[in-house]
């Protein structure tokens, strides 16, 4: 199973672009890499996803490394509000169903 | 995406009593659903995948008969936690996987805490 390694935590200043780097050098071809964010005591909420192309939606941009071997995730305008930990993962497909498997993730800190 | 409560949001119980927590897709059929646990600063463990009118795989370690998974609609998952001790104590979240490429939508957690 591909798994995941970031940095445990990151700090970036309020208004400025935060870059989150995640390492998945034994991803498989057909297996996307997706991005959820965990603000303490709640349940983690869905940023982006990606296979092998760069994506952008209202809430971030994933960058993909040609290799596919690592990803970026980009959010443009860090406020306070993005202070949380960020989970990188890799989908691991299994007969019972596309499961996740969660590593320790990057703890962002916003700051003014 | 799809959203999803859990209730209750937390729960206080005696040891060796039991704790159901219900997990529903309000907005979307859910054939699969899966439970996770978070204990404190720690990342979320996968406990098992539920699959409608089947039974649930568990992960390795991960006890089936003290975390009895039901998932008899496409709506409700539900997760009883049996003869609960005070390690149980965690925070229980479930999610529903949905579209082409099964992204997965999470509920907002149930706090256990084992007397």
């Amino acid at each position: 199973d591909a798994k995941t390694t970031q940095p445990t935590s990151m700090d970036c200043a309020e208004g400025r672009a935060a870059n989150l780097p995640c390492n998945h050098s034994t991803i498989s071809g057909n297996e996307y890499v997706y991005w959820y964010r965990q603000i303490h005591s709640q349940g983690p909420q869905y940023i982006i996803h990606g296979l092998k192309n760069n994506e952008t939606n209202e809430m971030a941009s994933l960058i993909i490394t040609e290799d596919r071997k690592s990803s970026t995730l980009i959010l443009p305008h860090a406020t306070l509000r993005d202070t949380a930990v960020y989970y990188c993962i890799v989908r691991v497909r299994r007969v019972t169903g596309n499961q996740f498997y969660f590593g320790t993730g990057t703890s962002l800190t916003v700051i003014p | 995406g799809a959203v999803v409560s859990q209730h209750p949001s937390r729960v206080i119980c005696k040891s060796g009593t039991s704790v159901k927590i219900e997990c529903r897709s309000l907005d979307f059929q859910a054939t699969t659903m899966f439970w996770y646990r978070q204990f404190p600063k720690q990342s979320l463990m996968l406990m098992a995948t539920s699959n409608e009118g089947s039974k649930a795989t568990y992960e390795q370690g991960v006890e089936k008969d003290k975390f009895l998974i039901n998932h008899a609609s496409l709506t409700l998952s539900t997760l009883t936690v049996t003869s609960a001790h005070p390690e149980d104590s965690s925070f229980y979240i479930c999610s529903v996987s949905q579209g082409a490429t099964d992204t997965q939508y999470f509920g907002p957690g149930t706090r256990l805490t084992v007397l």
